[in-house]
């Protein structure tokens, strides 16, 4: 088990340009979610997915913001046309949802967005 | 909706001496409740949570936090800090499906 991995670590682009990450879950997890971190800010949700299907998404997640899940496995989150506004820390995380009740998510190390 | 209040943004303390970061959640129901730190450019590790039982929990890295319904409050605790301790340290309750963090509180450790 190698933990929660994200990939890049570090991205810059310019305004208006497509971006995808990556994030692999830790191998067992059934569910992985998505959060945003601004500077100074605790991180903030945007989406998860239970298996392959994507169950809740944040009112953050505008519509340039997708996020897939495929298999099942891994997941991409991809903002289009992106803005200054969406520079932030992008934080994937995985959990194994066992029945009710709550569980605990292990977070990755991130994707540094810087917008120019 | 649940929300998390972490209302020192920063804080100083010397080596060896003790830690307390506060925490203050609004719940309408029992709460999961956790702490994670983050260091520099990192992602967020988790020190401890409270689902239910004893109220007072024991984490990694020394840490343990106490939950008091009665003042809606999750504090972090260390009796002797360390050099390595200085991170951002983030409490986060859990409920429905989404959790909500605090907006952090920064510990910089004085030599």
């Amino acid at each position: 088990d190698t933990g929660v991995s994200q990939d890049p670590r570090h991205k810059i682009t310019k305004r208006g340009q497509n971006v995808t990450f990556r994030c692999d879950p830790i191998s067992e997890h059934n569910r992985l979610y998505w959060y945003r971190q601004t500077l100074g800010q605790g991180p903030e949700f945007l989406t998860y997915f239970q298996n392959e299907a994507q169950l809740e998404k944040s009112r953050l997640l505008s519509d340039r913001f997708s996020a897939e899940r495929p298999k099942g496995s891994f997941s991409t989150l991809e903002i289009q046309r992106t803005e200054q506004g969406d520079s932030a820390m992008y934080l994937c995380a995985s959990s194994a949802r066992t029945g009710g009740g709550w569980e605990t998510q292990y977070f990755g190390p991130g994707t540094r967005l810087l917008v120019l | 909706a649940q929300s998390v209040t972490q209302p020192d943004i920063h804080i100083t303390v010397s080596e060896g001496a003790s830690l307390e970061l506060r925490c203050n959640y609004s719940y309408g129901a029992t709460p999961y409740l956790f702490w994670y730190v983050q260091s520099p450019g990192q992602g967020l590790q988790l020190l401890l949570k409270y689902f239910s039982g004893d109220t007072l929990v024991q984490g990694i890295k020394g840490f343990e936090a106490e939950f008091k319904r009665s003042q809606s409050s999750f504090n972090l605790r260390k009796p002797s800090v360390h050099w390595s301790d200085a991170a951002e340290y983030f409490c986060a309750v859990g409920a429905n499906n989404d959790m909500r963090f605090g907006a952090g509180t920064r510990l910089t450790v004085k030599p």
